[in-house]
């Protein structure tokens, strides 16, 4: 089984600062099967990238994914106030068919 | 516009069962494969079943298989998910969530609000 970590816990930034994230799976993962979730406070979550990055429809361009192999980033190039969140990174795979990091927070400064 | 509405959550003591469903709108409900997604409270995400379209293949978490069965009703434009032998650590909140294939992979694209169930004595 696949382990993705995410780093840092929490990133503590100002509106209009960059963010980056990390996630880190404990062995190689295809580019494709990488996707990134945004879920903000008492809401569902929301696809913001898949195939590491592609962004899904609707997403701004101020996000954007990158990486491959065992690492992979999420890419925020400035922080407007409603992408204050929790960002989850998962990989689809074979059991189980989907596996979730354990979420980075992004809170305000 | 894609709608998911889950339903049938509650407080349920440790060993009862319960029956979520998940209703559907605003797409071919019969094209689309379908999970469920758990959150347990302040927790992360975590994925527990998956159905094809036409309910040929059937996935589960090491963690319900054995106790909780999905389904779908093509006809309701329905999900459902058979919780048995609850466990205390089964408290979460349950989403319902589309699959579709994005460059050949699987991406769970849409989310329902959720239903939480509860786990208690």
């Amino acid at each position: 089984e696949i382990v993705l970590t995410q780093s840092p816990g929490t990133l503590s930034l100002s509106p209009g600062e960059r963010a980056t994230l990390s996630c880190r799976a404990s062995q190689s993962v295809s580019a494709s099967y990488l996707a990134w979730y945004q879920q903000k406070r008492g809401q569902a979550p929301r696809l913001l990238i898949y195939g590491a990055s592609s962004r899904a429809t609707g997403i701004p361009d101020r996000f954007s994914g990158s990486g491959s192999g065992t690492d992979f980033t999420l890419t925020i190039s400035r922080l407007e106030p409603e992408d204050f969140a929790v960002y989850y990174c998962q990989q689809f795979g074979s059991s189980p068919l989907f596996t979730f990091g354990p979420g980075t927070k992004v809170d305000i400064k | 516009e894609v709608q998911l509405v889950e339903s049938g959550g509650g407080l349920v003591q440790p060993g009862g069962s319960l029956r979520l469903s998940c209703a559907a709108s605003g797409f071919t409900f019969s094209s689309y494969s379908m999970n469920w997604v758990r959150q347990a409270p302040g927790k992360g995400l975590e994925w527990i079943s998956y159905i094809s379209s036409s309910s040929t293949n059937i996935y589960y978490a090491d963690s319900v298989n054995g106790r909780f069965t999905i389904s779908r009703d093509t006809a309701k434009n329905s999900l459902y998910l058979q919780m048995n032998s609850l466990r205390a650590e089964d408290t979460a909140v349950y989403y319902c969530a589309r699959d579709d294939q994005y460059e050949s992979v699987e991406v769970i694209d849409y989310w329902g609000q959720g239903t939480l169930v509860t786990v208690s004595s």
